[in-house]
Order: structure tokens, then C-alpha cells, then sequence
């Protein structure tokens, strides 16, 4: 069982190039959220999606997009990186939302210099 | 300031105490999440709890939710140093996102 998996699990951009991160869940689950997390923020929400083909903004969306054009994947693209962008970033999914638990990736760690 | 608040930030304690560690929503709670996160690594679940008056427990950690307070607390007792690492509260908000506290950052001394 894989769960969720995250790729890649480090990697290093210079400000101003691009990068998509890819998330894959195994486990038909309908809901699938990005997060980043900081030092002292917790985790916040970068964008979330109900089902394949919808996506949806969440606390932190600027600089960042998405796309769930298969149910099992979830990209997040960063189109024009910043060294704000510098962060651990978490992918869950869930079965239906609310009242089910999510599972969490292991994270990515990416930097921005 | 953040929809839940959690506290206290950080705490330390000898092995074999017991602590307790809060989560309060600043907006209706609709079901509220305990996970342990350990340094450097991905989220585990808990516990969820969906009732007010909800309690459960698993091993030697306990969560309730007092739904009028739109608080939960979560309580270790006997900690071991296998208890160590980050304990987040997460939230169902209205619209189906769900949205985590700040963590409370549990070191258990030998």
C-alpha cells in the first residue's frame, strides 16, 4: 500500500524558475489538498480539490496553481519561484472530506535561493 | 491570527508525567483531528472527533471536544519518549477544505 506519495522529496530552484510538484494517492479518494508548512505556521492551505477536474483556493494560494486532471493526481505548479516560496510542502487526500481522516505524504522540502 | 489556536507552543516534560495539550476554533467546529508529526517526517492520525462531549482514546492518549467551547484538549498520561514530536489539531471548515493549528511541539526528557 502505498498511500500517498510525493515527488520529488528535496529540491533546490533559483528564484524565478519553475517546478511541479506531483502528488499520487492510491486509494480512490474524491479530496486532495496542498500545504506548506513553516516554522511557528503550522500547516496551511495552498489549494484543495473536491473531485477530478475541480480545484479550489485555499488560505495561501498566491503564487501557486493546480490541476487534478486524474483523480489520483494532484500538481501543484510554481509558476515563478520566490525565496518566500522556501518551505516543506504536504500533500493529503481523504475520502469524502469532511468527517474522514486525511492521509498525509511525506512532504517535499524545497528551497528557493 | 489563525482559526485554531493551540497551547501551549511547546512543552517539556519528564518521562512519566502527564500533560495536556489545547486546540480552540475561532470559527463552528465541524469535526475536529489530532495528529502526531515527527520531526522531519509526514502527519499521522490520531484521533477524530465529530460530537460535542466526544471523547476517545488510543493507548495512552485521550482527546475530547467541548463543542459549546469549540475546543478540544488532548491528553498523554505516563509520557514516554515515544510520545516526542509535534501534535497538530486540524478542523473541517463549511466548505470542505480542512485547516491545522500552529503544533505544539512535546519534547519527553528520559
Amino acid at each position: 500500500n502505498a498511500g500517498v506519495t510525493q515527488t520529488p522529496k528535496f529540491r533546490v530552484l533559483k528564484t524565478g524558475q519553475s517546478m511541479t510538484l506531483l502528488c499520487a494517492q492510491d486509494m480512490n479518494h474524491e479530496y486532495m489538498y496542498w500545504y506548506r508548512q513553516d516554522p511557528g505556521m503550522g500547516l496551511r492551505l495552498i489549494h484543495y480539490s473536491v473531485g477530478e477536474g475541480t480545484t479550489a483556493k485555499g488560505e495561501v494560494p498566491d503564487g501557486y496553481n493546480v490541476s487534478r486532471l486524474k483523480k489520483q493526481n494532484f500538481l501543484l505548479g510554481l509558476e515563478s519561484a520566490a525565496p518566500s516560496q522556501t518551505s516543506v510542502y504536504f500533500c493529503a487526500s481523504s475520502y469524502r472530506g469532511r468527517g474522514t481522516e486525511a492521509f498525509f505524504g511525506q512532504g517535499t522540502r524545497l528551497t528557493v535561493v | 491570527s489563525q482559526e485554531l489556536e493551540q497551547s501551549p507552543q511547546s512543552l517539556i516534560v519528564q518521562e512519566g508525567k502527564n500533560l495536556t495539550i489545547n486546540c480552540t476554533s475561532s470559527k463552528t467546529l465541524y469535526g475536529l483531528y489530532w495528529y502526531k508529526q515527527k520531526y522531519g517526517e509526514g502527519l499521522i492520525f490520531l484521533m477524530m472527533l465529530q460530537k460535542g462531549g466526544e471523547e476517545k482514546s488510543h493507548e495512552k492518549i485521550t482527546a475530547k471536544l467541548d463543542e459549546k467551547k469549540q475546543q478540544s484538549s488532548l491528553h498523554i498520561t505516563a509520557s514516554q519518549p515515544s510520545h516526542a514530536g509535534i501534535y497538530l489539531c486540524g478542523a473541517d471548515r463549511y466548505n470542505n477544505d480542512m485547516r491545522f493549528g500552529a503544533g505544539t511541539r512535546l519534547t519527553v526528557k528520559p
